[in-house]
């Protein structure tokens, strides 16, 4: 059963406008959300994250808006450049002091076009 | 110190035979964690270590995969008997103790190919 859900295999955006990467979770004992990155032949690299109590958070060009009721969170990428292209997967933990596992999805390829 | 290595960054074995793959975390950080990657799928938790401490495993991890981090450096993770359905990238990934998760640094992975 999974737990954290990308129901978008790819997306495929204009360079210069928005990414929405979206992602649903299951279980209400998670509390703390990532994003990361990752290149072919490379490793996942963080993006950024999300504690339980905000709704937002922001790092330059990247926001993540947590849903709490609808269990769902979605990745904002904006303006989206062609060194966005990659594979990113959301995670999910049910606790933000490093001790438990990340749950991932399958992850979402973005494909950014010029 | 330039991040998490792995080591290999590619192996082929045939099927039966035992492999090992070791992970350098980054120095300073006490926390390791393996994770495995199969096609199609996102990183799924193998099992953490705290120093030279195991002290979670994942139901993935059977009793054919062993891992140890004898003096909480350096780590090593090994398949025995293998079977095709262990082709995978298998990745190490390191963090701080006290940081959150945001922490996590990962290696580039060992891509294992059964045969």
């Amino acid at each position: 059963d999974q737990q954290v859900k990308q129901n978008s295999p790819s997306l495929s955006v204009q360079e210069g406008r928005i990414s929405i990467l979206n992602c649903d979770y299951t279980n209400s004992m998670f509390d703390y959300f990532l994003w990361y990155k990752k290149y072919p032949a490379e490793g996942p690299t963080f993006l950024i994250s999300i504690s339980s109590i905000k709704d937002k958070n922001e790092d330059g060009r990247f926001t993540v808006f947590l849903n709490k009721s609808a269990k769902h969170l979605s990745l904002h990428i904006v303006p989206s450049q062609p060194g966005d292209s990659a594979v990113y997967f959301c995670a999910a933990s049910t606790s933000g002091g490093g001790a438990d596992g990340l749950t991932f999805g399958k992850g979402t390829h973005l494909i950014i076009q010029p | 110190d330039t991040g998490v290595s792995q080591d290999p960054r590619h192996k082929i074995t045939k099927r039966g035979q035992n492999v090992t793959f070791r992970c350098d975390p980054i120095s300073e950080h006490n926390r390791l964690y393996w994770y495995r990657q199969t096609l199609g799928q996102g990183p799924e938790f193998l099992t953490y270590f705290q120093n030279e401490a195991q002290l979670e495993k994942s139901r993935l991890l059977s009793d054919r995969f062993s891992a140890e981090r004898p003096k909480g450096s350096f780590s090593t993770l090994e398949i025995q008997r293998t079977e095709q359905g262990d082709s995978a990238m298998y990745l190490c990934a390191s963090s701080p103790i006290g940081q959150r998760l945001d922490g996590y640094t990962f290696g580039s992975g060992t891509r294992l190919t059964v045969v």
